[in-house]
């Protein structure tokens, strides 16, 4: 089955911490990831996918295939950094996206 | 980036009517558009992908007589939730993307309040 799971449904650290949002799958095959992130009052936005390799405002993201997982991280979290972040899975072949349960997180000062 | 515009933002109707949800790319052609739904602090279930011109494809579980979509140009979508029960409420997000699919825009959501 695919499945996206984020086991933390908040977070809060304080400004300057590090911070670790873990997101683990389920697909049988090769994935295509994404962190999705929704701030307060605004509409979902794509923040980093793991083909990219790419470092976004701080976050980055690693495909660890053994683990099937790819957690986000940002090693100084800072207070705007706070909203919901979504992990994604696209199956291969598909343009949908499976979406984990979101994790809140919240950066105080 | 792209901007993806649903209309109306929220909307709140009697059971047993029917309401039109519109999901616009306003900036580029959106060969794919997929339409969500999220219950309050649970995940965006996909419910169904609709490319232009041909029929949407529904998720399972998802009644396609209940939940109709239309996707019958390049910028424009439609969900039109027939014959809404209290049930029905939720929040219903749409997407889409372009030819080079390499990133799929969201628009603001809809939140339908049945009553």
């Amino acid at each position: 089955a695919q499945r996206v799971t984020q086991p933390e449904k908040l977070l809060s650290v304080f400004k300057g911490a590090p911070v670790e949002l873990k997101c683990n799958y389920s697909y049988s095959g090769s994935p295509e990831l994404f962190w999705y992130v929704q701030y307060s009052r605004q509409r979902l936005q794509l923040l980093l996918r793991h083909i990219s390799r790419e470092s976004i405002k701080g976050f980055t993201a690693d495909l660890n295939k053994g683990e099937t997982s790819f957690h986000l991280k940002k090693p100084f979290a800072q207070e705007e950094d706070s909203a919901m972040y979504y992990c994604a899975l696209r199956p291969g072949a598909t343009n949908k996206l499976i979406f984990g349960t979101g994790t809140l997180l919240a950066v105080q000062p | 980036g792209a901007v993806v515009s649903q209309h109306p933002s929220w909307v709140i109707c009697k059971s047993g009517t029917s309401v039109k949800i519109e999901c616009r790319s306003l900036d580029f052609q959106a060969t794919t558009m997929f339409w969500y739904r999220q219950f309050p602090k649970q995940s965006l279930m996909l419910m169904a992908t609709s490319n232009e011109g041909s029929k949407a494809t529904y998720e399972q579980g998802v009644e396609k007589d209940k939940f109709l979509i239309n996707h019958a140009s390049l910028t424009l979508s439609t969900l039109t939730v027939t014959s809404a029960h209290p049930e029905d409420s939720s929040f219903y997000i749409c997407s889409a993307t372009g030819p080079s699919n390499t990133e799929a825009f969201f628009g603001q959501g809809t939140r339908l309040t049945v009553v």
